[in-house]
């Protein structure tokens, strides 16, 4: 069964940092790109950031673009998406989610930045 | 960027009922569309890939079709457990957007 589960969520202040990551079992990583998405409370979905199955080609969306870091590590079967800079609007339910059209997602982590 | 407008925002139905969710994009995407539902506290599920093939064990009240750029989730004979959220998805280009979403209730 595939599964894909997020966790690091939490809450941060603003202006600080966050990693989140989501581990992967019931497939192999290295064979599919990957995408982190997130869901703003209240708000539709937003696609934040892919990379590509050797880490080769890597996208953002413009709002986080020069804030956040996408990687991965295939031996460990492991998506991490580093946040810095984090702002208000950077508030959601992160999803992690395989290949380009998203076959399967996890069930999300929480990122609050508060003061 | 391409904007997916999906409509209705909500819907009210009841069992046994036969729903439309329409997405349309704002350029050719060819058929990289899905269709997903999401029901609270769940991870969101695939139910209709390449605009109109029935994701594995998706029931087959479930189906999808496309004319041109716009897709079209059709939900025939509405069983309980159907009741949540549907929101399509281009995958043709960066960056990937989403439908706004189509939450659907009982009547």
């Amino acid at each position: 069964e595939v599964q894909l589960v997020e966790s690091g969520g939490g809450l941060v202040k603003p202006g600080g940092s966050l990693r989140l990551s989501c581990e992967v079992s019931g497939f192999t990583l290295r064979d599919y790109n990957m995408n982190w998405v997130r869901q703003a409370p209240g708000k539709g979905l937003e696609w934040v950031s892919s990379i590509s199955r050797s880490s080769t080609y890597i996208y953002y969306a413009d709002s986080v673009k020069g804030r956040f870091t996408i990687s991965r590590d295939n031996a460990k079967n492991s998506l991490s998406l580093q946040m810095n800079s984090l702002s208000a609007e950077d508030t959601a339910l992160y999803y992690c989610t395989r290949d380009g059209a998203s076959t399967h997602w996890g069930q999300g982590t929480l990122v609050t930045v508060s003061s | 960027d391409i904007e997916m407008t999906q409509s209705p925002s909500s819907l009210s139905a009841s069992v046994g009922d036969t729903v439309t969710i329409t997405c349309r994009a704002s350029q050719g995407i060819g058929n990289d569309f899905g269709w997903f539902q999401h029901q609270p506290g769940k991870a969101p599920k695939r139910l209709i890939y390449g605009a109109s093939n029935l994701q594995s064990g998706v029931p087959s009240r479930f189906s999808g079709s496309t004319s041109g750029t716009e897709f079209t989730l059709t939900i025939s004979s509405l069983q309980p457990e159907d009741f949540a959220t549907y929101f399509c998805l281009q995958h043709h280009s960066y960056p990937y957007t989403f439908g706004q979403g189509t939450k659907l209730d009982i009547k």
